[in-house]
């Protein structure tokens, strides 16, 4: 168990809707990393926040976006749901900014546009 | 710019047989440089990291990693694989200059009994 939780495990939702995935980092760390899997694009980062800012933007559509709170939990929203959203998505948490602090993971939202 | 490539999608060994699963890396500055596991169904796990010091790395489930700076390369290894390493491994790059982290696309391993 890597300390990081994540809701809801599973979701099945219709193109158009959105949805937001919450995630609680493990307890003391500061960071929060947003990754999707897909099975032909391996793991795609998302957005990284750090004790509640924003700190790195990577292939973030527009229609996603996310947000940390003063307890340090993150939601990350998905709007205007397409089939090609259909995917996991970790969270990631880390004791610090600086690159040299491994990440723990969650164990991920499965998403299923219908 | 910071990249990191894993050359093989899969790799077959069988068991008791030693394992290397590759990974080369592009930084400027000081790489810090990880690996990790993710089983069917579950999110990635922390294996190892190199940020500084011996150039071999030990890790868990008796994993290691061995830093080469001339080659940029960060090769995880296992002297006698088991079934139950049979997983998708990600070789992941950061460095001193940076909070981003890079992922690499992933190898599949499978060791055969």
């Amino acid at each position: 168990d890597s300390g990081v939780t994540q809701t809801p495990k599973h979701l099945i939702t219709a193109t158009g809707q959105r949805v937001t995935l919450r995630c609680s980092p493990r307890s003391g760390d500061l960071s929060v990393y947003w990754y999707q899997q897909s099975l032909d694009q391996g793991l795609q980062f998302l957005i990284q926040y750090y004790n509640g800012e924003e700190r790195a933007k990577g292939n973030i559509l527009e229609r996603f976006s996310a947000q940390q709170f003063p307890d340090l939990h993150s939601e990350l929203n998905l709007s205007s749901l397409e089939l090609g959203d259909s995917a996991l998505y970790f969270c990631a948490s880390s004791a610090d900014l600086a690159g040299g602090y491994e990440q723990y993971f969650g164990p991920g939202t499965r998403l299923t546009v219908t | 710019a910071q990249s990191v490539a894993q050359p093989e999608d899969q790799v077959n060994v069988a068991e008791g047989n030693p394992l290397t699963v590759k990974c080369t890396y592009s930084v400027s500055g000081n790489p810090y440089l990880f690996w990790y596991v993710q089983y069917p169904n579950r999110g990635l796990q922390f294996l190892l990291k190199y940020i500084t010091g011996d150039n071999l790395v030990k890790g868990s489930y008796g994993f290691e990693a061995e830093f080469n700076k001339s080659q940029t390369s960060f090769h995880l290894k296992k002297p006698s694989a088991l079934v139950s390493d049979s997983a998708l491994y990600f070789c992941a790059v950061s460095h001193s200059g940076t909070y981003k982290y890079i992922f690499g696309t992933g190898t599949r391993l499978k060791v055969l009994a």
